[in-house]
């Protein structure tokens, strides 16, 4: 089942604290997991991804969880500011060979209150 | 600069007309992507292209159609057999790993 789920769909954050959204897939085929962020209007930008051989990666305020065994892997935004405001997508992908296609969550819209 | 870029922003379609949406990269990538999102949705692949002169169905390729005559260029077909054209149409591409990049998107409206 080429499927990943998102959650929450929406979140509110005071600025300067923690924002987590999470992703499970069904697929264990999946072996890239990258984040990214979408404002109105916009592409989506790659934030930050991590394959499933490392539990977690770091890139500045911007954490990514990955549980294997869970099938889950989550966005944890420290520090959260009012800039971060955006839609945030989660996604998945197999490889080169078999398409590198990203299956996408549906997203998950925060807001950071200044 | 390098990039992806996406033509036009804005595109305004009558019902029963064919519209062709563009999409050009400048970054040397092997492969390309037509992704559709809808408001308050994630993204779902429309085609995608490995290699010129070759490309694959996604997951709703009915009603769009797609060429690959250039590494660059990876136009949108979107006909009138798709009923339900309006949405946001991304296009990406990648190098042969995983990393893709999206453009800016082209805005579609049904009049």
């Amino acid at each position: 089942q080429q499927q990943v789920k998102q959650s929450p769909q929406s979140l509110i954050v005071q600025k300067g604290g923690i924002s987590i959204i999470n992703c499970a897939y069904e697929n264990t085929a999946f072996d890239y997991f990258p984040w990214y962020q979408q404002f109105p209007g916009k592409g989506p930008a790659l934030l930050i991804a991590i394959r499933p051989d490392v539990s977690e990666k770091k890139e500045g305020r911007f954490t990514i969880s990955f549980n294997k065994s869970a099938k889950q892997f989550s966005l944890h935004i420290m520090d959260s500011q009012p800039g971060d405001s955006a839609t945030y997508f989660c996604a998945a992908s197999i490889g080169w060979n078999a398409g590198n296609m990203l299956t996408f969550g549906g997203g998950t819209r925060l807001m950071v209150k200044p | 600069d390098g990039g992806i870029t996406q033509s036009p922003k804005y595109l305004f379609r009558k019902e029963g007309q064919n519209v062709t949406l563009s999409c050009e990269q400048n970054l040397n990538h092997d492969a390309m992507y037509w992704y559709r999102q809808d408001p308050g949705q994630g993204l779902r692949l429309i085609y995608y292209s490995q290699i010129v002169n070759d490309f694959q169905k996604g997951d709703i390729a009915e009603g769009y159609s797609v060429s690959r005559e250039k590494k660059e260029s990876f136009p949108l077909t979107v006909t009138s057999a798709q009923k339900n054209p309006t949405a946001f149409y991304l296009c990406a591409s990648s190098i042969s790993g995983f990393e893709q990049f999206f453009g800016p998107g082209t805005r579609l409206t049904v009049l």
